[in-house]
């Protein structure tokens, strides 16, 4: 099975700031990688899919990067309503996985 | 816009099946364009992979839980199921459907989830 390894497990920053979250797969993936947000109580909702594609509706303030092993998501500019943890997950091999995803606070 | 709803007992006792079914409204299950999965989140991690069930019946369960899981739809009810038998309390959380859209460049990913249901395994 793919492990997906997400770093880091938690963080906190200001309004505003730069915010950058990194997931590393086991073996490589291609771009097999998609990132999701979830609030607390909520199911997850998708972001990113094949690593640096924006889902429609998602602000771009919202990115993501990378390809094989090593991958990149970044919020570039943090706004309150983006408390919540961000996971990664990979489908090029099943069965599909994801990381322990990434808790982001103000 | 594409809904999907989780139902079931939120209760199982231990050696029993836990039994949940996800209807999906706005939007036909009987469509080559979607797997329809079940995920699940144990308290306060990570999330778990179960498996999918496609159009024509076709499943794919993760290994780990293979000997235990049955994934089935019901087109006449647009629904889809999850059976997981022999349960013990290592299987509770809170479990997901959500639908693993495939697009022509290769690209797929949970587009569309369920609100989620806990289900507690206990006597």
């Amino acid at each position: 099975d793919i492990q997906m390894t997400q770093s880091p497990s938690s963080l906190s920053a200001s309004v505003g700031d730069r915010v950058t979250i990194t997931c590393q797969a086991s073996q490589g993936i291609r771009n097999y990688l998609n990132w999701y947000q979830q609030k607390p109580g909520k199911a997850p909702k998708a972001l990113i899919y094949a690593a640096s594609n924006l889902e429609t509706g998602v602000p771009s303030r919202f990115s993501g990067s990378g390809s094989g092993t090593e991958f990149t998501f970044t919020i570039s500019s943090l706004q309150p309503e983006d408390v919540g943890t961000y996971f990664c997950q990979q489908y090029d091999k099943h069965p599909l996985s994801f990381g322990g995803g990434t808790k982001v606070e103000i | 816009q594409v809904q999907l709803q989780e139902s079931g007992p939120g209760l199982v006792k231990p050696s029993q099946t836990l039994s949940l079914t996800c209807n999906v409204s706005g939007g036909s299950i009987s469509n080559n364009a979607y797997y329809w999965s079940w995920i699940r989140q144990h308290p306060g991690k990570g999330l778990d992979y179960i498996g999918y069930v496609f159009y024509s019946g076709s499943t794919y369960y993760k290994p780990s839980l293979k000997s235990r899981t049955s994934i089935s739809l019901d087109t006449s009810k647009n629904q889809f199921s999850l059976k997981l038998s022999s349960v013990t309390a290592a299987d509770t959380a809170v479990y997901y459907c959500a639908r693993d859209t495939i697009s022509g460049s290769g690209s797929r990913y949970f587009d569309f989830w369920g609100q989620g249901i806990l289900v507690t395994v206990s006597s």
